[in-house]
């Protein structure tokens, strides 16, 4: 069964560094999504990008972070200056026209 | 503000037992709906979904139920076994590809054996 795959499954970091996590998306799917969830919460939208740009996303996808689909397997999100409290799990997602979301496993970033 | 939640964060059973966790929306415009599981250390699993045309839909041991008149919606896991034990998740988005999906809280299911 296809999945959405993610690395690194661990990245720590120290404060004002850039990280850049990846996503493989599941093959015949379009549209890209990632995710957040910090520790104990809900999870949380970030940014969906169809089509080599971003559709819609939310007030916590600000200026330090940013989505790009390098090739076309990978789906990357990088935060240009992490801040301690950027630590969470971060997931991608991918989808095709209409259908159901469908979550890697994440990536667990800390920020120290 | 939250515009999905959940009724309790917590919901212990018995193996064997059914279990029904609920989630009521607030948005009117959402008219697609996902229940996900999330196990520790992981990300969230799709269990099953439900357009707003629908009522019921059944999967494996699962049904999701959906009142649009109270803006509930209902996960329903028969026979619940120790697999089961996870955090669930309700989500809603408009029916428009590519939007953002809006998860609540999450209950937490532990099924005792």
């Amino acid at each position: 069964e296809p999945e959405v795959t993610q690395t690194p499954s661990h990245q720590v970091t120290q404060m004002g560094q850039e990280v850049i996590l990846r996503c493989v998306p599941i093959s015949n799917h379009l549209y890209f999504y990632w995710y957040r969830q910090i520790l104990g919460q809900k999870v949380e939208f970030l940014v969906s990008f169809y089509n080599n740009e971003i559709s819609e996303k939310s007030e916590i996808f600000d200026d330090q972070f940013s989505v790009e689909r390098p090739d076309g397997s990978n789906f990357t999100l990088k935060i240009r200056s992490t801040k301690l409290e950027d630590s969470a799990m971060y997931f991608c997602a991918s989808s095709d026209a209409g259908g159901a979301k469908y979550f890697g496993p994440g990536t667990r970033l800390t920020v120290t | 503000g939250e515009s999905v939640g959940l009724h309790l964060p917590t919901l212990s059973v018995q193996e064997g037992d059914n279990s029904i966790i609920n989630c009521a929306y607030s948005n009117s415009a959402s008219d697609y709906f996902i229940w996900y599981k999330q196990e520790s250390g992981k990300g969230p699993q799709f269990i099953i979904d439900i357009r707003s045309n629908m009522d019921k839909r059944q999967g494996q041991r699962v049904t999701v139920l959906l009142n649009k008149t109270v803006k509930h919606l209902s996960l329903q896991i028969a026979a619940t076994q120790p697999g089961d034990s996870a955090v669930y998740f309700c989500a809603e988005e408009a029916n428009q590809a590519g939007t953002a999906l809006i998860f609540g809280k999450g209950t937490t299911l532990s099924v005792s054996s």
